[in-house]
């Protein structure tokens, strides 16, 4: 079976902090996909990156950076000088390597960016 | 990236009447399509998962009578909730894989999400 945990529920921080977020997922399968998604208060989720089993290399993109740790089966995010807008619930998620499949989701971090 | 949308954005009705989702795939064919259904602080729970021209299979704990979903073409799915009650009162989403091609991973791409309250 594959389940996401992201154990925290929420983060609050003010404004030009760094801030991690964490996620462990479990599965069985040895190909998989890994993502993550923000939801804003509009609810419209937004794909922020996708990453396959077999690439553990981190991943920058602006102020954003991902730690991929197969050994201990985690996926965390960082936001590096956050910002208000970045205020949102974050979904942490896992699916098999097959195209057919779907995606399973964390139970999300709700990201409160104080000015 | 692909766009999916989703009709109406928010719908209001009475307890027992029938509502009808709709989700698009607006320039793409998604042979696949999933609808995911979100309460208040939680997170996206799979309801189902359609392919185009056959039957949906639904996650366990969904009623199949009850949240009706249909295939019909490769860039249509509806969903339609029947005699709704409050508690079915949710944000209901959509999303739609491209049809596959080969190897690579074909991504999954979401609606913007529908907004339902029964009164």
């Amino acid at each position: 079976a594959q389940k996401v945990t992201q154990a925290q529920t929420e983060i609050s921080v003010v404004e030009k902090e760094d801030v991690t977020l964490d996620c462990v997922y479990e599965t069985r399968d040895t190909t998989y996909y890994l993502f993550w998604y923000k939801q804003p208060p509009s609810g419209e989720l937004v794909f922020l990156i996708r990453r396959n089993s077999f690439d553990e290399q981190n991943e920058i993109s602006g102020r954003y950076s991902w730690n991929f740790q197969k050994s201990t089966s985690s996926f965390n995010f960082t936001i590096t000088a956050s910002q208000v807008v970045d205020s949102a619930v974050y979904f942490c998620a896992l699916t098999k390597y097959s195209s057919a499949s779907k995606i399973i989701f964390g139970s999300g971090t709700r990201l409160s960016i104080r000015p | 990236g692909a766009v999916v949308s989703q009709h109406p954005s928010r719908v209001i009705c009475k307890s027992g009447t029938s509502v009808k989702i709709e989700c698009r795939s607006l320039d793409f064919q998604a042979t696949t399509m999933f609808w995911y259904r979100q309460f208040p602080k939680q997170s996206l729970m799979l309801m189902a998962t359609s392919n185009e021209g056959s039957k949906a299979t639904y996650e366990q704990g969904v009623e199949k009578d009850k949240f009706l979903i249909n295939h019909a073409s490769l860039t249509l799915s509806t969903l339609t909730v029947t005699s709704a009650h409050p508690e079915d009162s949710s944000f209901y989403i959509c999303s739609a894989r491209a049809q596959t091609s080969g190897g690579s991973y074909n991504e999954q791409f979401f609606g913007p999400g529908t907004r339902l309250t029964v009164l």
